[in-house]
């Protein structure tokens, strides 16, 4: 099984400050990497799959690179929506997903 | 616009059987991958279960032998019948649809069930 390990665990931070969310997995993934975003008592939402492709209606202030072991996640200004917890999978073997990364408000 | 709307969940005895459904709208079920996720109260996400547009059927480890994901076309509906259910399968299931395999484009709100004496 591939383990994703995300950091930071929490991420504080204030509306209009830049958020960097790190994924890295057990062995390579190519590029089948995906976030999404959960806030409470709500599915997952996508936000970016094969590493760096923004799924439909999400604002292009979401980012995502890497390839291979090294992912991350770049909000360039938050919302205020934006606060919730980040989701990493890998979909190279069966998925997985990271532990998650809390963006909280400071 | 795609929608899916779960069913079935509830509480069980350990070692009892239980079948979610989940309903689809917007698309067609079967030309899609269709998966179960789960996640237990204040965890992360767990995948329980794909099935493919060719009929072919995956699991995880911990739900192998015990669990079963099927969708009946005409109803436009997914299922997962879970027997020797466990204490610690207690979570909320998700149903998901996607163009490609092992991603989840849209989800239902999810369903809880609850396994416990």
């Amino acid at each position: 099984e591939i383990v994703l390990t995300q950091s930071p665990a929490t991420l504080s931070l204030s509306p209009g400050e830049r958020a960097t969310l790190s994924c890295r997995a057990s062995q390579s993934v190519s590029s089948y990497l995906a976030w999404y975003q959960q806030k409470p008592g709500q599915a997952p939402r996508l936000l970016i799959f094969d590493a760096a492709n923004r799924a439909t209606g999400i604002p292009a202030r979401f980012t995502g690179s890497g390839s291979g072991t090294d992912f991350t996640l770049t909000i360039s200004s938050l919302e205020p929506e934006d606060f919730a917890v980040y989701y990493c999978q890998q979909g190279s073997h069966w998925p997985t997903f990271g532990q998650g990364t809390k963006v909280e408000i400071k | 616009e795609v929608q899916l709307a779960e069913s079935g969940g509830g509480l069980v005895q350990p070692g009892g059987s239980l079948r979610l459904s989940c309903a689809a709208s917007g698309f067609t079920v079967s030309p899609n991958y269709m998966s179960w996720v789960r996640q237990a109260p204040g965890k992360g996400l767990e995948w329980v279960s794909i099935i493919y547009p060719d009929g072919a059927t995956y699991y995880a480890d911990s739900v192998k032998g015990r669990f079963t994901i099927s969708r009946d076309k005409s109803k436009s509906t997914l299922y997962l019948q879970m027997n020797s259910l466990r204490v610690e399968d207690t979570a909320i299931y998700y149903c998901g649809v996607s163009g490609s395999p092992n991603l989840g484009d849209s989800w239902g709100q999810g369903t809880l069930v609850t396994v416990s004496s």
